[in-house]
């Protein structure tokens, strides 16, 4: 099993542009999020997702969107990219909110500058 | 709105010291508060804690949840220069896990 799967893993857009981040597990979890993290900082939830067609806005979520078309992918999209957006981002699942004995499982993350 | 504190934010210790990192909390409908370690990368799973008074050990960390007082310790025994690292706390209410800032140790030879 690939687990949690993100791409890009770098990415430099220019003030403006837009972009999208990739996220895909394989582990048939109905819970996917997104969370950024900023240096010194805690990670914060942009978006998350109970299942296919349904979203929900977490703590920051001004200036992205998510669509959860199928039960696998979660892409997180960034339109008119500001230098504010400057963060990790990480795509997280599992199979419900309490998930039990091992938490979220993580994909290795992407590294956004916006110049 | 729910809240974690860790603290120290950052830690210096010499190999062979134990070092304790605090989290406190404030949550709704508390479910149960996860420790994380973070390299360079994504956080990767440690403990959940749902219980009061009950510690979790894996070799030489442990950790243990008050419930009342609301808080958790990690205990890290013995330090090894591989055990530098993000430290991350997050508990569980009624939204997806909340973090805290994380407390950054170094640990020197």
């Amino acid at each position: 099993n690939a687990g949690v799967t993100q791409t890009p893993k770098f990415r430099i857009l220019k003030i403006g542009q837009s972009m999208t981040l990739q996220c895909a597990q394989d582990m048939n979890h109905n819970y996917m999020y997104w969370y950024r993290q900023d240096p010194g900082m805690g990670l914060k939830l942009i978006y998350y997702s109970v299942g296919a067609g349904i979203t929900d806005k977490g703590e920051v979520p001004n200036g992205y969107n998510v669509s959860r078309s199928t039960t696998e992918d979660f892409p997180l999209r960034l339109e008119l990219a500001a230098p504010s957006q400057t963060s990790v981002y990480f795509c997280a699942s599992s199979y419900s909110i309490g998930e039990a004995n091992y938490g979220y499982t993580f994909g290795s993350g992407t590294r956004l500058t916006v110049v | 709105e729910d809240k974690v504190v860790q603290s120290p934010l950052s830690l210096v210790v010499h190999e062979g010291d134990t070092v304790t990192l605090n989290c406190s909390y404030e949550v709704t409908n508390f479910r149960s508060l996860l420790w994380y370690k973070q390299e360079k990368k994504a956080p990767t799973f440690l403990f959940m804690l749902t219980s009061s008074g009950i510690e979790k050990k894996s070799g030489r960390l442990s950790s243990i949840l008050d419930k009342k007082e609301l808080f958790s310790i990690l205990n890290i025994t013995a330090t090894q220069t591989g055990d530098s690292a993000i430290y991350l706390c997050a508990v569980l209410g009624n939204t997806p896990l909340v973090f805290g800032k994380g407390t950054r140790l170094s640990v020197i030879a």
